[in-house]
């Protein structure tokens, strides 16, 4: 049973970066790609990014200019980098993961449980 | 940017048809999947690729696309099929999610 589980601060100063990591385990992390999904309290989801299990990144444009994805395969371990936070990026964060199929086919069959990053001083 | 409409709540009476739409501009070119999200619980993929049921997903869930809108279809709703749902497809460079539907069963 493939499980992905979200770990990182829990809370974020505006203007600094958030940083969070997934462990994947039940299954290896090659041959898939590994998204990074967010959700305001209240709000609808929004996709961050992926990393494919070689390291090519593909990031959604709005967020491109400070979002970073980076994976440690020996880790099974996939990480997110958004830097100078605001209260907008306050958020239920998830982990998730994509078949190795073409992106236009592309979906997510596995989720972490979340996790609820605040940004306040 | 590529934008997925869908009407913020549906209603259903237990054992009837639930239809809950998701439009985009010529989406039946690409692949519309759903995703079931209940109160303080991760998204549930229950349909890819349009029309794809997911192992351990109840046949009552069907999915369509054609023309600029993509639909989810529960037939014989019951109690427990009641949470958000949402619509995703590619477009260009990035996945898109719709807004949200709440299906409400009543």
């Amino acid at each position: 049973q493939v499980q992905l589980q979200e770990s990182g601060p829990g809370l974020v100063k505006p203007s600094e970066t958030l940083s969070l990591t997934c462990t994947v385990s039940g299954d290896s992390i090659s041959n898939y790609y590994w998204s990074w999904i967010r959700q305001p309290p209240g709000k609808g989801l929004e996709w961050i990014g992926y990393i494919y299990y070689s390291g090519s990144t593909n990031y959604n444009p709005s967020l491109k200019s400070r979002v970073t994805i980076s994976v440690d395969t020996s880790k099974s371990q996939f990480s997110l980098k958004l830097n100078s936070v605001t209260a907008a990026d306050t958020a239920v964060y998830y982990c998730a993961r994509s078949p190795p199929t073409a992106a236009r086919l592309g979906y997510f069959d596995y989720w972490g449980q979340g996790t609820l990053v605040t940004v306040s001083s | 940017s590529y934008e997925l409409t869908q009407p913020p709540s549906v209603s259903v009476s237990p054992g009837q048809t639930a239809s809950i739409t998701c439009s985009g501009d010529k989406l039946e070119d690409k692949y519309a999947c759903w995703y079931q999200q209940k109160p303080g619980q991760s998204p549930v993929l229950v349909i890819y690729q349009d029309t794809k049921r997911p192992s351990g997903i109840p046949e009552r869930f069907s999915g369509s696309n054609s023309g600029n809108t993509a639909t989810l279809t529960i037939s014989g709703t019951q109690a427990m099929d009641e949470a958000d749902y949402y619509c995703q497809a590619w477009d260009s460079s990035s996945w898109v999610f719709g807004g949200g539907t709440k299906l409400t069963v009543l």
